[in-house]
């Protein structure tokens, strides 16, 4: 199993600019999670997904920040005008509802985003 | 709300010795999940051990075991034998066990370790 895969893995940008990052759960997986990590604020959950349909974004800052997840190996985060204070590493994670591993939340690599 | 606490910032640990990292929470919950996650360097985020809040028995990953106390509310995780390669942030994080699967994590704000050759 290749595990949460994440792209790009670093990202700089300047402010102002559009930025998407991407994310491929474990295959199998029915849960997919957003998550941001900053130094001041730890690991916060933006959006989290259970078969393809949002559940709760109650975490996404504001309306610069969406979230799409168009089938269920794929999803995406775009940041839209991105802000310097965006500037951090975004965890993608997947989870699946059954079975002996049910509820834990493997992450992926990240993609660690800078904005100028 | 459920909140989690991991009441030590950073601590050390001399290679081959053991040291016990603490973590504390909060909820009014009966059915809940608890986890430990290492994140080195690399900002990976990788499961260490998890513990279902019904087993009374503790759960044990090799050199890494934790002391579930449920009426204290704590969960702690002990590593035995420190590696060089266990030098992380270990992040503490909680979850209800809600039917239907609703699954928000609560994570703490993590005890940075260090291990001293």
């Amino acid at each position: 199993d290749a595990g949460v895969i994440q792209s790009p893995r670093h990202e700089v940008t300047e402010m102002g600019q559009e930025v998407t990052l991407r994310c491929k759960p474990i295959s199998g997986h029915d849960y997919l999670f957003w998550y941001r990590q900053t130094m001041m604020r730890g690991l916060e959950l933006l959006i989290y997904f259970n078969n393809n349909v949002p559940i709760d974004d109650s975490g996404m800052p504001e309306d610069r920040f969406s979230a799409k997840m168009p089938n269920a190996s794929f999803s995406t985060l775009k940041i839209q005008p991105s802000e310097p204070r965006d500037s951090a590493v975004y965890f993608c994670a997947s989870s699946l509802n059954r079975g002996h591993h049910r509820e834990t939340q493997y992450f992926g690599p990240g993609t660690r985003l800078l904005v100028l | 709300a459920q909140t989690v606490t991991q009441s030590q910032p950073e601590m050390s640990v001399q290679e081959a010795e053991t040291v016990t990292l603490s973590c504390t929470y909060d909820t009014s919950e009966n059915n809940y999940y608890l986890f430990w996650y290492k994140q080195p360097p690399s900002r990976q985020m990788i499961l260490v051990i998890r513990q279902e809040a019904y087993k009374q028995q503790n759960a044990t990953e090799n050199r890494f075991s934790v002391n579930f106390q449920k009426a204290a509310k704590s969960f702690s995780l002990k590593i035995s034998d420190s590696q060089l390669g266990d030098t992380a942030m270990y992040f503490c994080a909680f979850m209800t066990a809600y039917s239907g699967g609703y699954q928000k994590v609560t994570f703490g704000t993590g005890t940075k370790l260090q291990v001293i050759p």
